[in-house]
């Protein structure tokens, strides 16, 4: 069971812009959709789209995501310290009825 | 609110048994899949299993498949993941996660299996 492809970090300077990717298949990304979820030191994760685009009720809208083809994006606009965690994506696998999480992206604040 | 209570964890040795349980509270339990998801020591997050909203259908993940078996007590509202033939690779935070979107999160059960 495969998983989706994220880059393992992402290091961008406060109050800029950090864009994330996940890379699936026709059978997970490109079919279901993803979601994105922000996983700071110690606590569990917490969801901040799915669907591929939908922003859950009180997440900020400094986050956005997107999805074309076999890829989705997460988009961070203004990076505070605080925006500094793992990010990873999910979906489910229509064809093997898992789900599949991505590799993980930690994101560093400059 | 959406809450959900993990218990269960313990330390084993390998090929021993354990019992996971997730108490749920703050919605209609069977409106949602519940799945279990687990985290090793300082790595990523991996999918463990899902029971389907009405409770028919059961999925694992190849590592997991033929050794856990996912279930609920809908009079409990409860969720349960039974672990048979523990290996120290099962090590790891389990986490219930509610719906395929992953949308609410418990705050884990620790389970470690050691010698």
């Amino acid at each position: 069971q495969a998983g989706l492809t994220q880059p393992p970090s992402v290091s961008v300077g406060l109050g800029q812009t950090a864009t994330l990717t996940c890379t699936g298949s026709s059978r997970n990304v490109g079919d279901q959709g993803a979601s994105w979820l922000q996983q700071r030191p110690g606590h569990p994760p917490k969801l901040l789209s799915f669907r591929s685009t939908t922003r859950p009720s009180g997440i900020s809208e400094r986050f956005s995501a997107s999805r074309s083809g076999n890829t989705v994006s997460l988009t961070i606009t203004g990076l505070q310290p605080e925006d500094e965690a793992d990010y990873y994506c999910s979906a489910w696998d229509s064809s093997l009825s898992v789900s599949v999480f991505g590799t993980g992206t930690k994101v560093i604040v400059l | 609110q959406v809450k959900l209570v993990e218990s269960g964890g313990g330390l084993v040795q390998p090929g021993a048994s354990l019992r996971l349980a997730c108490a749920a509270s703050g919605y209609t339990f069977t409106s949602f899949p519940l799945h279990w998801v687990r985290q090793a020591p300082g790595k990523g997050l991996e999918w463990v299993a899902v029971l389907s909203y009405d409770g028919r259908n059961k999925f694992y993940a190849d590592s997991v498949q033929g050794r856990f078996t996912i279930s609920r007590d809908t009079s409990k509202n409860t969720l349960y993941l039974q672990m048979n033939s523990l290996r120290p690779e099962d090590t790891g935070l389990y986490y219930c996660v509610r719906d395929t979107d992953f949308d609410h999160w418990g705050q884990g059960t620790l389970v470690t299996v050691s010698s």
